[in-house]
């Protein structure tokens, strides 16, 4: 079972808006990733949380929140977004260390539209 | 520095042929090498990949891949296309300066192929 759980699937949100994206794994992963992505290109890496703290930060604009209350759950708050900003976010995990290759599983995503 | 290479914006393949999606790589040492794809208005899904041993690896919906070491390759192979392949291809390869005792990786993704299989 490699099932990467994200919610909601579409969002929109006005600029001055406040909101959050979710994402849940239970198969007991202990890194978890935020990735942005356009249509058509390649997902670009926004965040990685490996034993939930904070690893990787790809110097996103803090309008864009991570956390990681525990293992299973990660969440992205978004504030005073700006309309590019709009795309499809990927929540990912990974098992963490000792499994080689670290294969990262994605979820269905969440398709933001800022407006 | 390190670098994933998709040479081909686009394939075209009749069903029941053979296909095949093309990628290179550049890192420094041995590479991790896998392979997503992603249908439309979907996340990506873990295809297959190498990270040492046999050069030909089997992975999901009977796609393989062979890594070829001197030519620097990881093309994405398939003995028969369906129409149900059609979706979005991505190589990518390990960034070899995340240190393994970090628990988590970093790809670095190629640009993408679409492969389009015609009935």
């Amino acid at each position: 079972d490699t099932e990467v759980t994200q919610t909601p699937k579409h969002l929109v949100m006005g600029m001055t808006n406040k909101k959050s994206l979710k994402c849940e794994q239970h198969m007991g992963h202990r890194a978890m990733y935020w990735y942005k992505q356009k249509a058509k290109k390649p997902p670009e890496l926004m965040f990685v949380y490996s034993y939930e703290k904070l690893s990787i930060n790809e110097s996103v604009p803090s309008r864009f929140s991570p956390e990681c209350p525990n293992s299973s759950l990660l969440n992205l708050h978004l504030h005073a977004l700006q309309p590019e900003d709009s795309a499809l976010y990927l929540c990912a995990s990974s098992q963490g260390r000792g499994q080689k290759g670290n294969t990262i599983y994605f979820g269905e995503g969440s398709w933001l539209t800022v407006v | 520095a390190q670098s994933v290479a998709q040479p081909e914006d686009q394939v075209n393949v009749a069903e029941g042929n053979p296909l095949t999606v093309k990628c290179t790589y550049s890192v420094s040492g041995n590479p991790y090498l896998f392979w997503y794809v992603q249908y439309p208005n979907r996340g990506l899904q873990f295809l297959l990949k190498y990270i040492t041993g046999d050069n030909l690896v089997k992975g999901s919906y009977g796609f393989e891949a062979e890594f070829n070491k001197s030519q620097t390759s990881f093309h994405l192979k398939k003995p028969s296309a369906l129409v149900s392949d059609s979706a979005l291809y991505f190589c990518a390869v390990r960034d070899m300066r995340v240190m393994f005792s970090g628990g988590y990786n970093k790809l670095i993704f190629g640009a993408g192929t679409r492969l389009a299989v015609h009935p």
